[in-house]
């Protein structure tokens, strides 16, 4: 088992680019989350999908727009990158809701100029 | 003020001391989460507890739901100990998680 998989594992842009982060996993578990992770600061919130079909929004989702292309795949875009998008981002899953335990994937270092 | 609260914020013990990390939260609570984010960034799920105490290896979690506290105590702690741990709550009624910033530990050897 891979587990969670992302990629790229980092990225840098320009401002005004677009991009797309991907996240697969391997594990059937039906809910999966994208967070960001900036220093000082705890993982915040931007998507999540507590199943395949819906998604909703987190804590910081302005910038951002999300995919559950099926149950393995939960993609976030970046539509028009901005400096303040600089970040860590990481992909999780779990089986479903917050009583599980959640799978990390490694994280993409994203670097907006 | 936070949600969730860790202490202290970066912890330096020697090789072998008992380590003491701990998290408050104001909300209540269906579950707990401590995970361990490794120097490389990757983080990894330690334990999920909702009441009472969790052992792995030289790893426990307590938690107080009447507090609203948790700790997690490392024993013979050893320098690949050294990581940024960080505690996490599912409010009730509520699919998502909170975090905490994280504690920053050091083990010298």
């Amino acid at each position: 088992n891979a587990g969670v998989t992302q990629t790229p594992k980092f990225q840098v842009l320009k401002t005004g680019q677009s991009m797309t982060l991907q996240c697969a996993q391997d594990m059937n578990h039906n809910s999966m989350y994208w967070y960001r992770q900036d220093p000082g600061m705890g993982l915040r919130l931007i998507y999540y999908s507590a199943s395949e079909g819906t998604t909703d929004k987190g804590e910081v989702p302005n910038g951002y727009n999300v995919s559950r292309l099926n149950k393995r795949e939960f993609s976030l875009r970046l539509e028009s990158a901005a400096p303040s998008q600089t970040s860590v981002y990481f992909c999780a899953s779990t089986l479903s809701g917050g009583n599980n335990e959640q799978f990390f994937g490694p994280g993409t270092r994203l670097t907006v100029l | 003020k936070n949600e969730v609260e860790q202490s202290p914020q970066n912890l330096t013990a020697q090789e072998g001391e008992f380590i003491t990390i701990n998290c408050s939260y104001s909300v209540g609570i269906s579950a707990l989460h401590w995970l361990q984010q490794h120097p490389g960034g990757g983080i990894v799920s330690l334990f999920m507890l909702s009441s009472g105490k969790k052992k792995h290896g030289r790893l426990i979690a307590t938690i107080n739901i009447q507090e609203k506290h948790s700790s997690l105590h490392i024993t013979a702690s050893h320098p690949r100990d050294s990581a940024v741990y960080i505690c996490a709550v599912r409010s009730r009624g509520n699919e998502k998680l909170t975090f905490g910033t994280g504690t920053r530990l050091t083990i010298i050897p």
